[in-house]
């Protein structure tokens, strides 16, 4: 059974920078999954952020990309995200995600994470 | 980007009633691609059926989804009092993966 963690500090500061890291456990990160970010306006739908596979390639979302970075650490089991430039608009609970590569009819998110709320606000 | 309309926005329903909740999508979802997540609140999505019509592991028989192309559904056949909660149709055929906007079902 995967497990999935999020960390990371629950207040950024306006134009400041949203790191956040998920904890694999259960599974390695180095299997064939892409490993992704989804994320939730308070009282709002989800949003898909960007993933990230075990070799380091990604797919960002274009309306982040510009703003957005994904690293994986194989050593550790663990993902990260890092989010420039931050405004109120980017306040959400932020989960990562894991979905299967390779049978693409398969390839929806099977394991969340709990969520983490980060708020942007000085 | 696909855009995925669902609808209604609210589903007022008693327990042991039926739901048809529907997911439009703005272009074809190939290789029905197209997920159906159960969100109640403080929680995480729970992933429900994937490939159109699969139930995930460990959900009951209850939930059905069916559609292809462009016209999607999930049906609940008898609502337990654990099934009122948000649903969201997703399409993870082509990025950016999208979801739609969700479609509460509330005890009436």
């Amino acid at each position: 059974q995967v497990q999935l963690q999020e960390s990371g500090p629950g207040l950024v500061k306006p134009s400041g920078t949203l790191s956040l890291t998920c904890a694999v456990s259960g599974d390695s990160i180095a299997s064939s999954k892409w490993w992704n970010w989804v994320r939730q306006p308070p009282g709002k739908g989800l949003e898909w952020i960007g993933e990230i596979y075990p070799s380091g390639s990604t797919n960002y979302n274009p309306s982040l990309k510009s703003r957005l970075s994904m690293s994986v650490d194989k050593s550790k089991d663990q993902f990260s995200l890092r989010l420039t430039s931050v405004t109120a608009a980017d306040t959400a609970v932020y989960y990562c995600a894991s979905r299967i590569f390779g049978d693409i009819r398969r390839s929806a998110f099977d394991y969340w994470g709990q969520g983490i709320l980060v708020t942007v606000s000085s | 980007e696909i855009v995925l309309t669902q609808s209604p926005g609210t589903l007022s329903l008693s327990p042991g009633e039926r739901a048809t909740l529907s997911c439009r999508a703005s272009q074809s979802v190939n290789n029905k691609c197209l997920a159906w997540y159960q969100q109640k609140p403080g929680q995480a999505p729970r992933l429900l059926i994937y490939g159109a019509s699969s139930r995930a592991t460990g959900i009951p028989d209850r939930f059905s989804g069916s559609g292809s192309g462009t016209d999607f559904t999930l049906t609940i056949s008898r609502l337990e009092p654990e099934d009122f909660a948000v649903y969201y149709c997703q399409q993870y055929v082509t990025s950016p993966l999208t979801f739609g906007g969700g479609t509460k079902v509330e005890i009436k």
